[in-house]
């Protein structure tokens, strides 16, 4: 299985202020098509995750445009420019390149400071 | 506006068998994967499997092969998991998810399912 592993696992940020988030592949996510299957997500407490990123940086629709993915090959980053209350939660990354299994990450917990 | 929405919250015992569903609303049902992800309390999500409702085709991860069934009834757009003897390892949150191709676009609400005696 691809292991997907996250850092750092938590994350405490100053409302207004910037976040990055790391996930890295044990494999490469360039899959057969040419397109790259890593997608981000965000799980509030007490709620479903909601997905934010796909391809590592298309936005889904309604996402603000805070959120930037970016990366390549094994190597992944969410980034939040200016972080809001709003976005506390865990961020996990996910990997469709290489299935079955689909696999996760183990998340970043983002709290503000 | 597609809409995943999953059966309630469900309290079983050890052994009892379960069966929970899925129904699709908004968009092609026939033309997803539809599949299942586990989340243990404080854990992250793990994928357990899926399956094409068009022919009944279904994938499991390794970890779950065996141990759950994923089925669907095309002409209602549902899909659904099943156990035939439950354990209180089974005790977790169960969200049902559509499959793009390598993709995992829409969850639904997530239904709790506890196993104690």
């Amino acid at each position: 299985d691809v292991v997907m592993t996250q850092s750092p696992p938590s994350l405490p940020v100053t409302l207004g202020q910037p976040a990055s988030l790391s996930c890295r592949s044990s494999e490469s996510l360039v899959y057969s098509d040419g397109n790259t299957y890593l997608s981000w997500f965000h799980q509030r407490p007490g709620q479903s995750p909601r997905r934010l990123i796909y391809q590592v940086s298309k936005r889904d629709s309604g996402v603000p445009d805070r959120f930037s993915g970016s990366g390549s090959d094994t190597d992944f980053t969410l980034e939040i420019s200016r972080v809001e209350a709003d976005d506390v939660g865990i961020y996990y990354c996910m990997q469709g390149a290489h299935w079955p299994p689909f696999t996760f990450g183990g998340g970043t917990r983002v709290e503000i400071k | 506006e597609v809409q995943l929405v999953q059966s309630g919250a469900v309290v079983k015992k050890p052994g009892e068998s379960l069966k929970i569903s899925c129904q699709g609303f908004g968009y092609k049902f026939n033309n997803y994967w539809i599949g299942w992800v586990r989340q243990m309390p404080g854990k992250g999500p793990e994928w357990m499997g899926f399956i094409w409702p068009h022919d009944s085709d279904s994938r499991y991860s390794p970890s779950f092969q065996g141990q759950v069934t994923i089925s669907v009834d095309k002409s209602i757009n549902t899909a659904y998991l099943q156990w035939s003897a439950l354990k209180a390892s089974d005790t977790a949150m169960y969200y049902c998810a559509r499959f793009p191709t390598g993709e995992l676009d829409y969850w639904g609400q997530g239904t709790l399912v506890t196993v104690s005696a």
